[in-house]
């Protein structure tokens, strides 16, 4: 039962370089989403999906893209990396959609750990 | 606008000794749902409650209990006889829409 899981753990990029964080769930869930946490800012929603061909921005999406053109994936782009990108990432996804309501608890990843230099 | 506060921003207690985490939120919906997850030092991000806001009764579980109160737009959790293992980063969060939005979180430590 393998949850959700995120490629790579740990990342070490330059400047200006792209790179791709994938997320993959098994659950089926409708809901997946991308978060940054950085220390003392607690989690920060940068893209999330509702469902295959639906994505949308959170509090803090600028240099980053993400598409979702299966339930399963859900990978998240860096085109040009930034020193302000250094963060955490995690992946969450979520399977109670009620209308425009997310009612369920958000199953995690295990977070992959980017530093640009 | 959607937010929520964590005021406390590290706790230090003693082993056995009770700790609230305290969390108040904003919000303008009238149907919305609360959540706590713990971070352990490991890194995962663990559930440990969901609470809607048409039910503010109080709930325990084990050492765990939560205190709802939305004439004060709080949503507390306290730990009973605190343990070391209870030593974590705690995230109050609150749904709006599609997006969940969490506090800043509070760091607890249990020492022996």
């Amino acid at each position: 039962n393998a949850g959700v899981t995120q490629t790579p753990k740990f990342q070490v990029l330059k400047t200006g370089q792209s790179m791709t964080l994938q997320c993959a769930q098994d659950m089926n869930h409708e809901y997946m989403s991308w978060y940054r946490q950085d220390p003392g800012m607690g989690l920060r929603l940068i893209h999330y999906s509702v469902g295959a061909g639906i994505t949308d921005q959170g509090e803090v999406p600028n240099g980053y893209n993400v598409s979702r053109s299966t339930t399963e994936d859900f990978p998240l782009r860096l085109l040009s990396a930034a020193p302000s990108q250094t963060s955490v990432y995690f992946c969450a996804s979520s399977t109670r959609l009620a209308g425009l309501l997310n009612t369920g608890e958000l199953f995690f990843g295990e977070g992959s750990r980017l530093t640009v230099l | 606008a959607q937010k929520v506060t964590q005021a406390q921003t590290e706790i230090s207690v003693v082993e056995k000794e009770d700790v609230t985490l305290d969390c108040v939120y904003e919000t303008r919906d009238t149907t919305y749902y609360l959540f706590w997850y713990k971070q352990p030092p490991s890194g995962e991000l663990v559930f440990l409650i969901r609470r809607n806001s048409f039910d503010e009764q109080n709930e325990i579980s084990g050492r765990y209990s939560w205190n709802f109160q939305k004439s004060t737009s709080s949503f507390n959790f306290t730990i009973t006889a605190s343990q070391v293992v209870d030593s974590a980063v705690y995230f109050c969060a609150l749904n709006s829409g599609y997006a969940l939005n969490f506090g800043k979180g509070t760091s607890l430590l249990v020492t022996p």
